[in-house]
């Protein structure tokens, strides 16, 4: 168990629809990314915060979005669901947004009907 | 752009046998972390090893072990006397300094080997 946590485990929805994905980080660290797996793209890098700061953007569609709340949980949005946005989204967390390891959550896993 | 390259896609080993996962980088940074983690069939993500780009020094832990070569830009990862437990898909991964603010960082995933321990 690697202290990140990550709700729901899974979540089933149809086109056209917003979801909320919740990632609460190990105790202590202050940094959050987000991730996405899917089969075609394989793992990649979405938007990382540090201290409620968002610190980098990578490969995320306009049509998600995320924060780090003051109690640095963190939280990703997304919005006008489409088919190929079924993947497995992964949460993980570091003390500080530097080369220190990254945590990862156990994912949740979205299905876009 | 940074990139990480793991060529063998699946790999099939009889229990007890050691097995070498391959990967190869590309950076343009002088100072980088290179990561290997698991992904056993449950899905989640486990983080096993963590080497710095200015220490080649290759460890063991365990039945793990790790060769670092900074000549080649490789980091290949080695399972002494493999177990079914074992069986997971294994990624590479660098990390990549990106925006332009102080502490931008990201990890930059291969594609994965998928390891099946045969009893």
């Amino acid at each position: 168990d690697s202290g990140v946590t990550q709700t729901p485990k899974h979540l089933i929805t149809a086109t056209g629809q917003r979801v909320t994905l919740r990632c609460s980080p190990r105790s202590g660290d202050l940094s959050v990314y987000w991730y996405q797996q899917s089969l075609d793209q394989g793992l990649q890098f979405l938007i990382q915060y540090y201290n409620g700061e968002e610190r980098a953007k990578g490969n995320i569609l306009e049509r998600f979005s995320a924060q780090q709340f003051p109690d640095l949980h963190s939280e990703l949005n997304l919005s006008s669901l489409e088919l190929g946005d079924s993947a497995l989204y992964f949460c993980a967390s570091s003390l500080y947004p530097s080369t220190d390891t990254q945590y990862f959550g156990p994912g949740t896993r979205l299905t876009v009907l | 752009a940074q990139k990480v390259t793991q060529a063998q896609t699946e790999i099939s080993v009889v229990e007890k046998e050691d097995v070498t996962l391959d990967c190869v980088y590309e950076t343009r940074d002088t100072t980088y972390y290179l990561f290997w983690y698991k992904q056993p069939p449950s899905g989640e993500l486990v983080f096993l090893i963590r080497r710095n780009s200015f220490d080649e020094q290759n460890e063991i832990s365990g039945r793990y072990s790790w060769n670092f070569q900074k000549s080649t830009s490789s980091f290949n990862f080695t399972i002494t006397a493999s177990q079914v437990v074992d069986s997971a898909v294994y990624f590479c991964a660098l990390s990549e300094a990106k925006g332009s603010g102080a502490g931008s960082y990201q990890l930059t995933f291969g594609k994965g080997t998928k390891l099946s321990v045969i009893p």
